[in-house]
């Protein structure tokens, strides 16, 4: 069965530097949500989309921004890095809103 | 605020033994209830999950979560534990209505000695 897509898998990137996260969700799923799991962390919610439009909105920086697109696939964009934003990023997609989330295998993020 | 306590950061069993690991959670209604496994460098994989019926719930790989509403409790249990078992788990819960964004506990890590 098709899995929740991530890429990509690692990244390194230097400080005040930009990166970008992609998350493909399982087809047909409408949700996408995104979860940051900083080193020893449970992880925490950032943001949430469904039928592309944002649904909520958790602990996430103003340097960061994400979208989901036509296709219900999601990106982040994470601006102005700072080492602190070290961590594994999972993306999360559900059939719509109310159902159980399938998560993709994180992306981790080192920043220097 | 919702939140999720997992008193038990980290568990020792041996391979064999009966395993319970405890969440207790704090919320305004009776939340949805989740339990997921992740192994080292892995991704988050659903064991089981309560949305409301029969309080004792089934999962896979052989393990099974109480809901416990008078003790705000989801413990999760396996009879018998294989050394596959070792991994942290995570108790999670979700808001009854509008998006299901999860709220972790900080998780329990369990090591199966032979």
């Amino acid at each position: 069965a098709a899995g929740v897509i991530q890429s990509p898998r690692h990244l390194i990137k230097e400080k005040r530097e930009t990166a970008t996260l992609k998350c493909y969700p399982i087809p047909r799923h409408d949700t996408v949500y995104w979860y940051q799991q900083g080193p020893g962390q449970d992880p925490q919610f950032l943001i949430s989309f469904y039928e592309k439009m944002q649904s909520d909105k958790g602990s996430i920086p103003d340097r960061f921004s994400a979208q989901q697109f036509s296709d219900y696939h999601s990106e982040l964009n994470m601006s102005s890095l700072e080492l602190g934003d070290s961590a594994l990023y999972f993306c999360a997609s559900s059939l719509r809103r109310v159902d159980e989330q399938y998560f993709g295998p994180g992306t981790r993020l080192t920043v220097t | 605020a919702q939140s999720v306590t997992q008193p038990d950061i980290h568990i020792t069993v041996s391979e064999g033994a009966s395993l319970e690991l405890r969440c207790n959670y704090s919320y305004g209604a009776t939340p949805y209830l989740f339990w997921y496994v992740q192994s080292p460098g892995q991704g988050l994989q659903l064991l089981l999950k309560y949305f409301s019926g029969d309080t004792l719930v089934q999962g896979i790989k052989g393990f099974e979560a109480e809901f416990k509403r008078s003790q705000s409790s989801f413990n999760l249990r396996k009879p018998s534990v294989h050394w596959s078992d070792a991994a942290e788990y995570f108790c999670a819960v979700a808001p009854p209505e509008g998006d299901y964004k999860l709220s972790f506990g900080a998780g329990t890590t369990v090591t199966v000695r032979a």
